[in-house]
């Protein structure tokens, strides 16, 4: 089946940068979109730009517009999220998500990496 | 603030109905499929309702999902004590270009 595993936690100061990996495993990587969404501490859910690797061209958020590069390695099935120019506020769990496959083609949300803790901190 | 308003809380009795509603307008709900998701604490949200009122595989009947304008709920009926964790609502908003979140329902079983 379809996994989603992203790399470990980070902690990270103010003004740097972060990358998060998500390796794809258990079916084709190249057509479905895939998601980055975080979640501050006791908050909700928050979608920050999705890729799908055959068009290369991802799409963000006007709030990380300028912040965060999102890209893929074919060869690898992985996914990246480069976060940038870090804040406090940046403290969260950051999520990849494959679109799923249904009834009638692929659809958001279907299948989610366990997260990643970044922690920004002086 | 979020762009989809959900009730932060909901709750029931082992057994009965509990509904869920997420409200949006005309540039999400109103246009796009609404998604529901449930999420228990310290792991990823999981997919429950897709494009309106499709259960993926493995998500039981108990579950279902409606949409009617600019509005969406989440019915659970049946309801457990392992059903007591937050649901999410989103819509891909086409003003913002971007997909959007409701802030998020407490279920409590009493």
């Amino acid at each position: 089946q379809v996994q989603l595993v992203q790399s470990g936690a980070e902690v990270k100061k103010p003004g740097s940068s972060v990358k998060v990996s998500c390796k794809v495993s258990g079916d084709t990587f190249s057509s479905h979109a895939i998601n980055w969404v975080r979640q501050a501490p006791g908050q909700g859910l928050e979608w920050i730009g999705r890729i799908i690797p055959i068009f290369r061209s991802p799409n963000f958020a006007q709030k990380f517009q300028g912040r965060v590069t999102i890209t893929t390695d074919d060869s690898t099935n992985t996914a990246y999220m480069e976060l940038s120019s870090l804040r406090f506020d940046d403290t969260a769990i950051y999520f990849c998500a494959r679109d799923g496959t249904g009834i009638r083609g692929s659809h958001f949300g279907g299948y989610w990496g366990q997260g990643t803790l970044l922690s920004v901190s002086s | 603030q979020s762009v989809l308003t959900q009730p932060p809380s909901a709750s029931g009795t082992p057994g009965q109905r509990v509904t869920i509603s997420c409200s949006g307008s005309g540039s999400n709900i109103g246009t796009n499929e609404i998604y529901w998701f449930q999420q228990f604490p310290g792991t990823a949200p999981k997919l429950l309702i897709y494009r309106n009122d499709q259960r993926p595989s493995g998500v039981p009947d108990r579950f279902s999902g409606s949409k009617s304008g600019s509005s969406a709920s989440l019915a659970i009926s049946g309801l457990r004590s392992d059903d007591e964790v937050v649901y999410y609502c989103a819509s891909w908003d086409d003003t913002l270009s971007a997909w959007v979140f409701g802030g998020g329902t407490q279920v409590t079983v009493l």
